[in-house]
């Protein structure tokens, strides 16, 4: 079976421009949590989306917004990017609302110019 | 709210030598707990979880860990390392209230654990 898979792998913008990053769960999970991983650091939480609503939002500005689709897919959109959002995203599915096990993807990584 | 401290930001062993990562947490409700595995320029890898029961829990790749409540303490051990071992290591808690988790980990900062020949 497949992993959870994102993308794209890399991505460089500019300052003020926007971004979507794009993950697909693990067939059969309805949970997916976004982080962010700055260099040097743990990763932080940013959402968690079951069954296409939001659950759980961690203390980042209303620039970063996500969203779930009827296939479970998810969408985490930046808006108005700083230098300081580049890091390293990554998307996590589990089966359960709870998400007792998370299952991570490789990332996207994204640099701000 | 919860926090989680890794009290070694790296550690430098010789192969066929034992670790241990330390780390310690605090929450204002029960957690689960976990260690992921991060190679470079990868997602995390999952290496155990403690949810219930026995406070020594077994995970791949020869690692084990233990929960100790009385100290908020969830320890790495492993009894002799490879160079393969060398990566990054995060301990995590996932809060639950009621047997619900709320699927939000908070991760500590991160050991680098470097196994040298």
């Amino acid at each position: 079976d497949a992993g959870v898979t994102q993308s794209p792998t890399h991505l460089i913008k500019t300052r003020g421009q926007h971004v979507t990053l794009r993950c697909s769960p693990i067939s059969g999970h309805k949970s997916v949590s976004w982080y962010q991983q700055v260099l040097g650091q743990g990763p932080q939480f940013i959402f968690q989306y079951y069954e296409k609503e939001e659950r759980g939002r961690g203390n980042f500005p209303d620039r970063f917004s996500a969203r779930q689709f009827p296939n479970y897919s998810s969408e985490l959109n930046v808006n108005a990017l700083l230098l300081g959002d580049s890091a390293l995203y990554l998307c996590a599915s589990s089966s359960l609302a709870g998400g007792f096990e998370q299952f991570f993807g490789p990332g996207t990584r994204l640099t701000v110019l | 709210a919860q926090s989680v401290t890794q009290l070694d930001s790296q550690v430098p062993v010789f192969e066929e030598a034992p670790v241990e990562l330390r780390c310690n947490y605090s929450s204002s409700v029960s957690v689960y707990l976990f260690w992921y595995v991060q190679y470079p320029n990868q997602g995390l890898q999952l290496l155990l979880k403690y949810l219930s029961g026995s406070t020594l829990v077994k995970g791949i790749n020869g690692f084990e860990a233990e929960f100790n409540k009385s100290q908020t303490s969830f320890h790495l051990r492993k009894p002799s390392v490879h160079i393969s071992d060398t990566a990054e290591y995060f301990c995590a808690v996932n809060p639950y209230a009621g047997g619900t988790s709320y699927g939000k980990l908070t991760f500590g900062q991160g050991t680098i654990l470097t196994v040298h020949p």
